[in-house]
């Protein structure tokens, strides 16, 4: 059973370019949500996606966007690259919308180095 | 205040001795709860629910303080392969589903031999 998968696994970007970063979520689940993390911090949430629809948003600006597609596979793009959105994007996948205890697992996630 | 408080530590333990730590949340309407352990480098990975009940996995034990605000999550007798980077995080529940998980910065336990 293939878990959370993510590509690319890193990727080098200069300021002012555009990334699209790309999860495929574990068998069974149809909610991805994704995550930044900087170095010495916790995640920070971004969005989740469910039926193909951005669900909730967390505090991050519009340069951040995202998809999710009919097979609940995902991809995140972001605009305009600034020095700062250099991180670790992590992706998660979940399951049971209407359940309470809702368990989400994480993909190996991508290391974005902006320069 | 910040949502969700965690001592960043480092914890210094000797192998086979008991640790403890918390984890502290603004936000009263949360309703989920989990401890996630990260490695270096890696992703966060799932430890454990906690339910209100409180709840055990091997050496494992979280507990749920509603009234107080706060998570806990106890290790008994560690091994040096519990050294990691340990999370909490919580979430609301609206709309039909839980929202995203908000995170602590984690707490840096090293087990010593």
């Amino acid at each position: 059973d293939a878990g959370v998968t993510q590509s690319p696994t890193h990727l080098i970007k200069t300021r002012g370019q555009q990334v699209t970063l790309r999860c495929s979520p574990k068998s069974g689940h149809d909610t991805v949500s994704w995550y930044q993390q900087a170095l010495g911090q916790g995640p920070q949430f971004i969005f989740q996606y469910y039926e193909e629809e951005e669900r909730q948003r967390g505090n991050f600006p519009d340069r951040f966007s995202g998809h999710q597609f009919p097979n609940y596979s995902s991809e995140l793009n972001v605009n305009a690259l600034l020095l700062g959105d250099s991180a670790l994007y992590l992706c998660a996948s979940s399951s049971g919308q209407g359940t309470f205890y809702y368990e989400q697992y994480f993909g190996p996630g991508t290391r974005l180095t902006v320069t | 205040r910040k949502e969700v408080e965690q001592d960043p530590g480092p914890f210094n333990v000797p192998e086979g001795a008991t640790v403890a730590f918390n984890c502290t949340y603004s936000n009263s309407a949360s309703q989920s709860f989990f401890w996630y352990r990260q490695d270096c480098r890696k992703e966060p990975k799932l430890l454990m629910s906690v339910y209100s009940s409180g709840n055990e996995d091997g050496r494992f034990t979280a507990q749920l303080n509603r009234a107080s605000q706060y998570i806990s999550l106890l290790i008994r007798d560690s091994k040096l392969s519990d050294s990691a980077t340990y999370l909490c995080a919580v979430t609301l529940y609206s709309g039909g589903g839980a929202d995203g998980l908000t995170f602590g910065k984690g707490t840096h336990l090293i087990i010593q031999p």
